[in-house]
């Protein structure tokens, strides 16, 4: 079963140093990776995803993220943080096991960023 | 371009009550699947439609249903609401063709549902 894991519930940053907020995922195959960010009372909205063989890449609001097949991880980051950064990020897999459009999500990773 | 719609954005019901939720996905989209989330367990698949049939399902009890119309649109309903049902409801939509393992999906606001 593919799965990932958000280990840190929360980041805290302060404004203008950079940030990362860690993923590490489990995948039977080729890994089919997201990014997506949740502010208060909405919906979800896609940061990124991993396109196979770019190791780094690079999203919406200047937000990257590093892929390291090694260390079965994807974790975002950004250079220098916003306070408007600050928001829920969750990491998710395809799942290959039932393929179609079906997305596991990790729990969650809360970004505080402090002016 | 629009982005999915779902109605309405709050809702209050009382247990043994049922609810039904909506979602218009984005024109053109065929794809749309709905997620449960709560604080305590995340974001939980529900289901998926495509082309008005469901090809995958979540494990989450038979009072959770859904359908899909042919303009795509779709709703789910909730029988006989649970206290542990109260969540926020999110609907996502995406062309959803076959093989498309990369392709985003694109979340609405959701539907806060509170059971009393």
């Amino acid at each position: 079963a593919q799965s990932v894991a958000q280990p840190e519930d929360q980041v805290n940053v302060a404004e203008g140093n950079p940030l990362t907020v860690k993923c590490t995922y489990s995948v039977s195959g080729n890994p089919y990776l997201f990014w997506y960010v949740q502010y208060p009372n909405r919906g979800l909205q896609f940061l990124l995803k991993y396109i196979t063989g770019d190791n780094l890449v690079k999203g919406s609001y200047g937000f990257e993220a590093e892929f390291n097949k090694s260390q079965t991880s994807f974790h975002l980051k950004k250079p220098s943080a916003l306070v408007s950064d600050s928001a829920l990020y969750f990491c998710a897999v395809r799942d290959l096991d039932t393929g179609f459009q079906k997305l596991v999500f990790g729990t969650g990773t809360r970004l505080l960023v402090s002016p | 371009k629009a982005g999915v719609t779902q109605t309405p954005r709050y809702l209050i019901k009382t247990r043994g009550q049922q609810v039904t939720l909506s979602c218009s996905p984005i024109s053109g989209h065929r794809s749309v699947s709905w997620y449960q989330q709560t604080p305590g367990q995340g974001l939980q698949f529900l289901f998926e439609y495509f082309s008005e049939t469901q090809r995958n399902k979540g494990n989450f009890p038979g009072r959770f249903s859904g359908r899909q119309f042919s303009n795509s649109r779709s709703e789910m309903n909730v029988s006989t609401l649970e206290l542990g049902d109260s969540a926020l409801y999110l609907c996502a939509s995406s062309s959803g063709g076959q093989g498309a393992l990369n392709e985003k999906l694109f979340f609405g606001s959701g539907t806060q549902l509170s059971v009393l």
